[in-house]
Order: structure tokens, then sequence, then C-alpha cells
């Protein structure tokens, strides 16, 4: 079975500066998804980016971007320019391309702090 | 976003009630998932529905029921609860399982006490 491991349980930036989410999986699969996902306050688990295992390029979204190491099965986020409004669980998140895709396994997340 | 809504925002049941979940869903989605997230815990996978048929129940205890009346409504009825079933329970929806790059579209949960 897949597993996703997010070691940082709670991080902290200074508002304007960059930090990174850390995620690793476990998979034997060679073809699948990725995912980042913000859960703010109000609870609703919104998508950042997702990434395709196939595509060697990395994803970016405006400030958002993510370092995939396939070989290493590594897939951290990286946020810069941080904003007051990052503030949130940031859940990673792994789905299969084929089989069982409807299964989306999630990290236990990580707690980002923005500091004004 | 309001393409995913659940109702109640917050329930408290006593441990012999009935109550139930609802989740609606203006996307056009044909997959339907229920979730409950526990503190310190990964999200669980509960249920999932593809075109109003259930395709996974991931051991989840009889005294969760879910129903899919059609491809926008998902209800998760609850009887005869535990206090730690206490939970926020998460609805999404997708497109479906032949677009496992489309993302999940979640709503923004109940939030569960059992007393």
């Amino acid at each position: 079975a897949q597993t996703v491991t997010q070691s940082q349980p709670e991080m902290s930036v200074q508002e304007a500066e960059t930090v990174t989410l850390s995620c690793t999986y476990d998979t034997s699969e060679s073809d699948y998804y990725l995912f980042w996902y913000k859960q703010p306050p109000s609870r609703q688990m919104i998508l950042v980016i997702r990434q395709e295992a196939y595509k060697q390029q990395n994803a970016t979204e405006n400030r958002f971007s993510v370092n995939f190491q396939k070989a290493a099965k590594s897939f951290s986020l990286k946020i810069s320019d941080s904003q007051l409004g990052d503030a949130a669980m940031y859940f990673c998140a792994y789905r299969n391309s084929g089989g069982s895709n409807y299964k989306l396994t999630f990290g236990k997340g990580t707690l980002l702090t923005v500091n004004p | 976003e309001t393409g995913v809504t659940q109702t109640p925002r917050h329930l408290v049941m006593g441990m012999t009630n009935k109550k139930s979940l609802k989740c609606e869903q203006h996307l056009g989605h044909n997959a339907m998932y229920w979730y409950k997230q526990s503190a310190k815990k990964p999200l669980e996978l509960m249920f999932v529905y593809s075109l109003e048929e259930r395709v996974e129940n991931n051991s989840v205890p009889s005294r969760f029921s879910p129903e899919c009346p059609n491809s926008s409504h998902l209800f998760l009825h609850l009887h005869t609860l535990q206090p730690e079933d206490s939970a926020l329970y998460l609805c999404a929806s997708s497109q479906g399982f032949s677009s496992p790059y489309s993302p999940l579209h979640f709503g923004n949960g109940t939030r569960l006490t059992v007393t």
C-alpha cells in the first residue's frame, strides 16, 4: 500500500520569506500523481498544486512550486514571498494512475504559521 | 468556492441518536467521497461512489451508512456512534476515475461530536 510521510508537523515563516514543506511517499508504481492541498481555518481543503510523475519538469503555480525527485520519492512544496493568507495546514497526497486510482492517500499534514 | 456544500457544519449527538450528514455538489462530477479527519492522523477514506454505485467501503463500521441517491447528493447516516467517532467529516467530489489527475473538490466539513 502507498504511504505518504510529512516529517514536519509544524513550520513557521516570516511574511515575504520562502519556506519549504517536505513530503516523501512510498510506492511501487511508476505512474502516479502527487498533490498538495491547503486547509485553512475554514476547513475546506483547497488544491494548491499537482504533479504528474511522468513529467520531469517541476510544477509551478504562481508563488507555489514543487521539487519533485522521483528516484528519491520526494515531493516538497516551496512557498515564495509568503503571505499571511498562506497560514494553514498543508497536506501532501498521492494517487495511482491506474487500478484503485480513486484513492487519494494523504500525509498527516504540516501546520504552517506565517509571522508578520 | 461553494461547489461542494456540506450540512450541518456542526453536529453534537448522543450515542443513541440517529442523524445524517448531507453533501451536495454543483460541479457536474460523477464521483463522491466521504473522508474522516481526526487530529494528528492522515485523512481516512471511508466511502467512494462512482455514478451512484459504491466502489469502496474501507472497513468502516456498520454504524456509518452511506447513501448516494444521485450523482449530486451524498449522505452519511449515523446511528449508535461511539465517542471515538468524533471528528471532522469531509465530503469531496471529482470528475471520475478515468481522470485521476483531476483533483478532488472538498466541502467545508461537518464537525461531529459524540457525547
